[in-house]
């Protein structure tokens, strides 16, 4: 079965902070790799990772896939309150999307 | 441009009754994508239909659940007898896919239903 871990489950920085958060997968057919933000509703799209080692960046969050690995990292700098939200990381493999249980990030001032 | 468009945003329930989700997808986009979260868990893939047509629909329990996607109108996830269990928010998707399969394309989420059965 398809598989997606997301480590830490919660954290909790103060504002200004680095974080990394994890996803690693077990899937047969992995076509892509992709990170959604999570707010109070609908989740909205981060970036999609296809090739490995090849780093995604858009303002302060970057992401990266590891092939080998199999995992990707999603790094936030300089965290704001505004980036406490549910990060989602799904896998394209045989069916649609298969998502992990996202990690869920607070910023406190 | 308007978004993924889901209605209602809340349903509640009583158990044996029938729930019926919509989901309207953004313009131009024939494919939809049926999602389930349940409380404290991931998104999990429930099925993938085109126009007319189910594509995938390895995630969707065997029993009481149905979705169509029909030529007119929106996409509609039925759920009937609904149980205890079936609470949760149900999310759609929608992406103009257009290739083989499992292309890979942006999927754009709509703000879910959320269905509380009493």
């Amino acid at each position: 079965e398809d598989k997606v871990v997301q480590s830490p489950l919660s954290l909790v920085v103060h504002e200004g902070d680095t974080v990394t958060l994890n996803c690693s997968y077990e899937v047969t057919n992995f076509r892509s790799l992709l990170w959604y933000k999570q707010e109070k509703k609908a989740p909205t799209f981060l970036f999609m990772l296809t090739s490995s080692g090849i780093e995604k960046k858009s303002g302060r969050l970057s992401s990266i896939l590891d092939k080998k690995e199999l995992s990707s990292i999603l790094n936030i700098t300089a965290t704001q309150t505004g980036d406490s939200a549910i990060y989602l990381c799904a896998v394209e493999a045989r069916t649609p999307l298969v998502f992990g249980k996202g990690t869920r990030l607070s910023v406190i001032a | 441009n308007a978004g993924v468009m889901q209605n209602p945003r809340h349903l509640v329930r009583r158990r044996g009754q029938e729930a019926r989700l919509r989901c309207s997808p953004m313009k131009g986009h024939s494919h939809v994508y049926w999602y389930r979260q349940l409380p404290e868990e991931g998104l999990k893939f429930m099925v993938y239909l085109q126009k007319e047509n189910i594509i995938d629909e390895s995630g969707m329990p065997k029993e009481r659940f149905s979705a169509e996607f029909p030529k007119e109108g929106p996409s509609i996830l039925r759920i009937q007898q609904v149980v205890r269990g079936d609470s949760a928010a149900y999310f759609c998707a929608s992406s103009p896919l257009t290739g083989p399969r499992f292309t890979s394309d942006t999927q754009y989420f709509g703000p879910g239903t959320r269905l509380t059965v009493l």
